[in-house]
């Protein structure tokens, strides 16, 4: 089975600081890994994604996120946290074959920028 | 492209009550899902659709049916409305029903609340 943890529930950070939202999984095989977006009363938004290739994956509104197999993570970053990225970011994996390809989504992660 | 749209946005029920959540996606893609999002849970998977005539159950289907109308619409009904069942309904799609890498887009979600 496949599971996916973000261990904090809210990360805050202030303005103009870096940010980083941890996410691990677990998954038989090579994993297919997604950060959401959700802002207030909106429905989720595609961030990135990590398929294959290289392990830094660039994605919407200056975010990135590292794959890092040994420590079976995937961690979203932003080098200068904004007030606007405040909002509630989802992990999510897939496993690439075997079985089900329905995603599983983390319980969610807060962030909150501070001015 | 209006993307994947949701009616009604919100909705009260008392207990007992029977309503259908309408979703449709313009995006010409194969596979539709509904999720339930509460507080510290993430989202959870209640029914999907992989292609066009075929549905299944995910996580947390109990109470729940769905009907695939067509390619482009997914509807989530609930017979008899209970207090458990007071959440925000995510409903997304996906283009292709055998491709873990492809990226979901969400609908803005249907707030209910059940009394």
């Amino acid at each position: 089975a496949q599971s996916v943890a973000q261990p904090e529930d809210q990360v805050n950070v202030a303005e103009g600081n870096p940010l980083t939202v941890k996410c691990t999984y677990s998954v038989s095989g090579n994993p297919y890994l997604f950060w959401y977006v959700q802002y207030p009363n909106r429905g989720l938004q595609f961030l990135l994604k990590y398929i294959t290739g290289d392990n830094l994956v660039k994605g919407s509104y200056g975010f990135e996120a590292e794959f890092n197999k040994s420590q079976t993570s995937f961690h979203l970053k932003k080098p200068s946290a904004l007030v606007s990225d405040s909002a509630l970011y989802f992990c999510a994996v897939r496993a690439p074959s075997g079985g089900s390809y329905i995603p599983t989504f983390g319980r969610g992660t807060s962030l909150i920028v501070h001015p | 492209n209006a993307g994947v749209t949701q009616t009604p946005k919100f909705q009260v029920l008392k207990t007992g009550q029977s309503m259908t959540l309408q979703c449709a996606q313009d995006m010409n893609h194969n596979s539709m899902y509904w999720y339930r999002q509460d507080p510290g849970m993430g989202l959870r998977l209640i029914y999907y659709s992989a292609s066009e005539g075929t549905t299944d159950k995910g996580e947390v289907p109990n109470g729940y049916n769905v009907s695939r109308l067509n390619k482009r619409e997914f509807s989530l009904r609930l017979e008899s409305a209970a207090p458990s069942q007071t959440s925000v309904y995510f409903c997304a799609s996906s283009e292709s029903p055998l491709a873990p890498q492809e990226t979901q887009y969400f609908g803005p979600g249907t707030r209910l609340l059940v009394l």
